[in-house]
């Protein structure tokens, strides 16, 4: 059965930095692209990053870039996110999700439950 | 990186059709659109892939298409369970970023 089980949220500081994870299990993790994907309480779905199943292959939305890292690490099973410079429209549940393919990164067919993240002074 | 625009919410009575269509630009909506049911406080789930191949586990009842720039889902055969928020999702321009809908909320009257 596929497991993805996200950590690391919680309430930083605007301009604070916070790392995200996501332990994987039930599929053979290294072969999928893998995805973050956030969103406001009570709003709808943004894509945030991309990685490949090699991770040399990293995609992140114009609203991050520069700020958001996307990694893996293969021989542990794990998605990561290191989020610096936050800022209060950071402020979502962020959902990692495995792709159908790689790569490949619309059709995401697992998701986690998600973590959340709140920036605020 | 625009949204591919939704309506906000679509309703019917049980055992009705309803469709969601989903637009974009012509480098959106391409070859690769997915769709997501999302029920109020649980993750998104996947229903549709490739534009309209189902994953295993989803009703035949949801089908899909697209037409230009315009994707579509259908809930045939509404049912209360179907009540839920959908996005649909692909590429936006490229094969590097990834955008979705705004959501349309589904109610079964």
């Amino acid at each position: 059965e596929v497991q993805l089980l996200e950590s690391g949220g919680g309430l930083v500081q605007p301009g604070g930095s916070l790392r995200l994870s996501c332990a994987a299990s039930g599929f053979t993790f290294s072969s999928y692209a893998m995805s973050w994907v956030r969103q406001v309480p009570g709003k709808g779905l943004e894509w945030v990053s991309a990685i490949n199943g090699g991770g040399d292959s990293t995609y992140y939305a114009d609203s991050v870039k520069g700020r958001f890292t996307i990694s893996r690490d293969n021989s542990k099973n794990t998605l990561y996110l290191q989020m610096n410079s936050l800022r209060s429209e950071d402020t979502a549940v962020y959902y990692c999700a495995k792709s159908k393919y790689n790569p490949g990164y619309v059709n995401l067919d697992y998701w986690g439950q998600g973590t959340l993240v709140s920036v605020s002074s | 990186q625009s949204a591919l625009t939704q309506p906000r919410s679509v309703s019917g009575s049980p055992g009705q059709s309803v469709t969601i269509s989903c637009t974009g630009s012509s480098s959106d909506v391409g070859t690769y659109v997915s769709w997501y049911q999302q029920r109020p406080g649980k993750a998104p789930k996947l229903m549709i892939y490739d534009v309209t191949k189902r994953p295993s586990g989803v009703p035949d009842r949801f089908s899909a298409s697209r037409s230009g720039n315009t994707a579509s889902l259908t809930i045939s055969g509404l049912q209360a369970e179907d009540e839920a928020d959908y996005y649909c999702s692909s590429y936006a321009g490229s094969y590097s970023s990834v955008v979705f809908g705004g959501g349309t909320e589904v109610t079964v009257l």
